[in-house]
């Protein structure tokens, strides 16, 4: 079964880190750009991050830029996010995903993130 | 930043009715390899969202065919051709062609 499955999130204070995890089963994790997108419980998606395939380009969206860092382990069919200084309009539910052909074609079920004191 | 833009908002259905949606970016979404990296996607209650269709007019698998996308440019439109029951929820556009991407404001379809 082709799968994600996030992990990680959680309650922070503002000015917190948190790593979430992306687990991929069940198809070539290699073969796929990975993507990060939020969303604000009852509102819209937010793009977050992009990692190629081998992990030699990145892209942020400036909201998240010096404070997020996107990784891969392609041993593993994991991908992470490593969130600092957070903030609390980081406040979302954070979901990965496939690119293929620039559309998100699976979707993990997401992590909640919530940055409150 | 390429703004998204749909309408409308809500769309309240009847079961076995058409619905459509559109959407227009602020700028054209042809990319310099010459595709258009316009996608739809599907968000039901409680559920992460799920794409439709891609480059404009490409259902993705498993997605019924009462589900097509149509447009050009900057002006671009998802139809349904009889609504279900199953097809309440939200959807966004979304465009891939520039950094960052971006979502519409997404259209909540609920039936009358």
């Amino acid at each position: 079964e082709v799968q994600l499955v996030e992990s990680g999130g959680g309650l922070v204070q503002p000015g917190g880190s948190l790593r979430l995890s992306c687990a991929a089963s069940g198809f070539i994790f290699t073969s796929y750009w990975m993507s990060w997108v939020r969303q604000v419980p009852g509102k819209g998606l937010e793009w977050v991050a992009n990692i190629k395939q081998d992990g030699s380009e990145k892209f942020y969206a400036d909201s998240v830029n010096g404070r997020f860092t996107i990784s891969r382990d392609n041993a593993k069919n994991s991908l992470y996010l490593q969130m600092n200084s957070l903030r609390a309009e980081d406040t979302a539910m954070y979901y990965c995903a496939t690119i293929l052909l620039s559309a998100y074609n699976i979707w993990g079920q997401g992590t909640m993130v919530t940055v409150s004191s | 930043d390429i703004v998204m833009t749909q309408t409308p908002l809500s769309s309240p259905v009847t079961l076995g009715q058409p619905a459509s949606i559109s959407c227009r970016s602020s700028q054209s979404l042809v990319h310099g390899d010459g595709n258009t990296y316009l996608s739809w996607l599907q968000q039901r209650p409680g559920q992460p969202p799920r794409l439709l269709i891609y480059l404009i007019s490409n259902r993705f698998s498993g997605v019924p065919d009462r589900f097509s996308g149509s447009g050009t440019g900057t002006d671009f439109t998802l139809k349904i051709s009889r609504v279900e029951a199953e097809d309440v929820g939200v959807y966004y556009c979304m465009q891939a062609t520039q950094f960052p991407y971006t979502f519409g404001q997404g259209t909540k379809l609920d039936i009358k």
